[in-house]
Order: C-alpha cells, then sequence, then structure tokens
C-alpha cells in the first residue's frame, strides 16, 4: 500500500443524496490534494491543503465541499451532484507545499457513479 | 493556452524491447517534470523526476530525458516485461512568480508489454 487510504473504493449515489469521501495518509506528509479523473482526460486538481488550511480551490463548483480537520485526513462531502460528476476521485499528499520537487504519494481512488 | 500531449493510443510492444513513451507541451516552460505510473483501479505512482538543467535521469531500466528545445520528454523502459504493462503520465510544474508550484498531467499513454 501506499500509505495513503481511501474509502469507500466505490461510490453510487443519486442526485439527492448526501455523502462523503475520506482519505487518510500515514507518511507524516503536511499537504494534501483531491483530484477527479475522467475518462480521456488528464487529472485535474481540484482542492489543496497546507497544514490543514486550504490553500487552492481550483474553480471546483459548490456541490463539492472539502474538509480537512488535521494534516492525515482529508475528505470530500459531495451534495446534489451531476451525473457528469461520475469519475475516479483521487486524493494524494506530499511532505510539503511551495517545493518544485514535490512527489505526490496517492491512495487507490474512490469511484463514484452518480445515476 | 497550456498543453501537454501524450499519445493517447496505446503502445504495444514485445517483451524484451525497449518502450519510449513521448511528453510534448506547448505554452509552457517548466522548471520540473515527472513521470508516474497508474495500474487499473489504482491511483498513479511516482516513478522519476528531472529538473530543467537535467538532460537525463535513470533509474534501474528506467531513462527520462528533458529537452528544453523540443519541449519533450522521453520516457524509456529498457528490457521491458509484461509487468511494466500500465498506463504511464507525465506532469509538468513550472517555477511560480507567487504562490506555489503546481503540477499539470498528461492525459497518460497505455502500455502493453506482449510476451
Amino acid at each position: 500500500e501506499t500509505g495513503v487510504t481511501q474509502t469507500p473504493r466505490h461510490l453510487v449515489m443519486g442526485m439527492t443524496n448526501k455523502k462523503s469521501l475520506k482519505c487518510e495518509q500515514h507518511l507524516g506528509h503536511n499537504a494534501m490534494y483531491w483530484y477527479k479523473q475522467s475518462a480521456k482526460k488528464p487529472l485535474e486538481l481540484m482542492f489543496v491543503y497546507n497544514f490543514k488550511e486550504q490553500t487552492e480551490n481550483n474553480s471546483v463548483p459548490s456541490r463539492f465541499s472539502p474538509e480537512c480537520p488535521n494534516s492525515s485526513h482529508l475528505f470530500l462531502h459531495l451534495h446534489t451532484l451531476q451525473p457528469e460528476d461520475s469519475a475516479l476521485y483521487l486524493c494524494a499528499s506530499s511532505q510539503e507545499l511551495g517545493v518544485g520537487a514535490n512527489v505526490l504519494t496517492f491512495g487507490a481512488g474512490s469511484r463514484l457513479t452518480v445515476l | 493556452s497550456q498543453k501537454i500531449e501524450q499519445n493517447s493510443e496505446a503502445l504495444n510492444i514485445q517483451e524484451g524491447k525497449t518502450a519510449t513513451l513521448t511528453c510534448n507541451y506547448t505554452n509552457y516552460s517548466p522548471a520540473y517534470l515527472q513521470w508516474y505510473r497508474q495500474d487499473p483501479g489504482r491511483g498513479p505512482v511516482f516513478l522519476l523526476l528531472i529538473r530543467e538543467n537535467e538532460k537525463e535521469k535513470r533509474k534501474e531500466r528506467l531513462k527520462v530525458t528533458f529537452d528544453t528545445t523540443l519541449k519533450q520528454s522521453l520516457f524509456h523502459i529498457t528490457a521491458s516485461q509484461p509487468a511494466d504493462s500500465a498506463t504511464y503520465l507525465c506532469a509538468l510544474a513550472r517555477t511560480p512568480v507567487t504562490g506555489t508550484y503546481k503540477y499539470i498531467f498528461g492525459t497518460g499513454t497505455r502500455l502493453k508489454v506482449l510476451a
């Protein structure tokens, strides 16, 4: 395993549901990220947290709400999603921000299907 | 606009041969370039990082080149094995004027090594 654990691995939800994705890292890293990966598209950065403070929101719709209670845990709360939000959501962590040689450690992802 | 191009078609090669994957970029001057491997149903895994002032980097059977004149990186796997079959992503980051380094990912190239 990579040291970054995501749950659930698979999630099916209706457009009116509320659900959450969870990410936990055991690497002692200070930065955590949410990425969206859709078929045939590059990874899209959604949110970045550094020392549990949000440093970036990449114009993500408000139906996605992140939460970072500490440097080891990251959540993505989902509410009234659209079918086009169906994708693989990847959590990643890195030692720190502001360093060009940052290496990202990814979790296995949460496969989300919105009906 | 900034663009990263990786061959979207799958690359099939015979076991034992050298696989060469290409990452081209336009309207971009990256300071760092990374290569990741992604297996189906998993998150990307970091392989190699190369800086703009480095021409080449090696790690075991892997070699990365970085040509800032051609705006291209090549990723080589020598003596390829069926276990090398995966999707390979390149990611680039440029030195920010303000804020932190952000990596932009390509769509990836799927490699299949035939036994």
